[in-house]
């Protein structure tokens, strides 16, 4: 059984452009949240969804960034316009249902804003 | 408040040791707090977590104690070994909404051969 997958593992951009991170959670859940974890720091949760439904972005930046996890296809993480503090590891995590208590982890999406 | 204080930074253990890590919250709406190794280029991985209904919960080398009425709980790794050489981030989560996970900063533990 696959565990989470992102994709690309590293990301480089440069100032202005759009990043987009892809995320395929476990086999059976559905459930995605998105954190962000900047150089020695700990994760800061960012979005959480369900299938085409957003259920919290309180941590998520009011502008340029946004989220989607569609019926058929991965979760995106979508960032416009980077800029040089957009800079930082993205891990997404997944669990089966709402309730339980394990999100497990994916090996995260280095973005490198130039 | 939604903040998890964990401590300290760095630790450096002799191997065989005792390793301990940690956190403090204040927020009663927590209702779950697991513990995350992380290794370099990694994504964290659970290592062990506790409900607050309970004080103490081993797995293998791995405890966390927990003092509910102090809101505070620790992580100990006994016989430390160089592998357990990593960042620990313990983690909180809130009760009702959501369910997001709140970390603490980590800890980078690097045990001694």
């Amino acid at each position: 059984n696959a565990g989470v997958m992102q994709n690309p593992r590293h990301l480089v951009r440069r100032r202005g452009q759009e990043a987009r991170l892809r995320c395929s959670p476990m086999k059976g859940h559905s459930h995605v949240y998105w954190y962000r974890q900047l150089p020695e720091e700990g994760l800061k949760f960012m979005v959480y969804l369900q299938k085409e439904n957003i259920i919290d972005e309180s941590g998520m930046p009011k502008e340029r960034f946004s989220a989607e996890f569609p019926k058929e296809g991965p979760s995106i993480l979508r960032i416009q316009q980077v800029v040089r503090g957009d800079s930082a590891a993205y891990f997404c995590a997944s669990s089966p249902r709402e309730g339980t208590d394990t999100q497990y982890f994916g090996p995260g999406t280095r973005l490198t804003v130039l | 408040q939604q903040q998890v204080k964990q401590s300290p930074q760095s630790l450096i253990v002799q191997k065989g040791g005792i390793s301990i890590i940690n956190c403090a919250y204040e927020n009663t709406a927590f209702d779950y707090f697991p513990w995350y190794q992380q290794f370099p280029g990694k994504g964290p991985a659970l290592l062990i977590a506790i409900r607050p209904d309970v004080s103490e919960k081993k797995e293998g080398r791995f405890t966390i104690s927990f003092n509910k009425s102090a809101k505070q709980f620790s992580l100990h790794i006994m016989d430390s070994q160089p592998g357990d050489s990593a960042t620990y981030f313990c983690a909180a989560r809130l009760i009702q909404g959501a369910q997001k996970l709140v970390f603490g900063q980590g800890t980078r533990l690097t045990i001694n051969p």
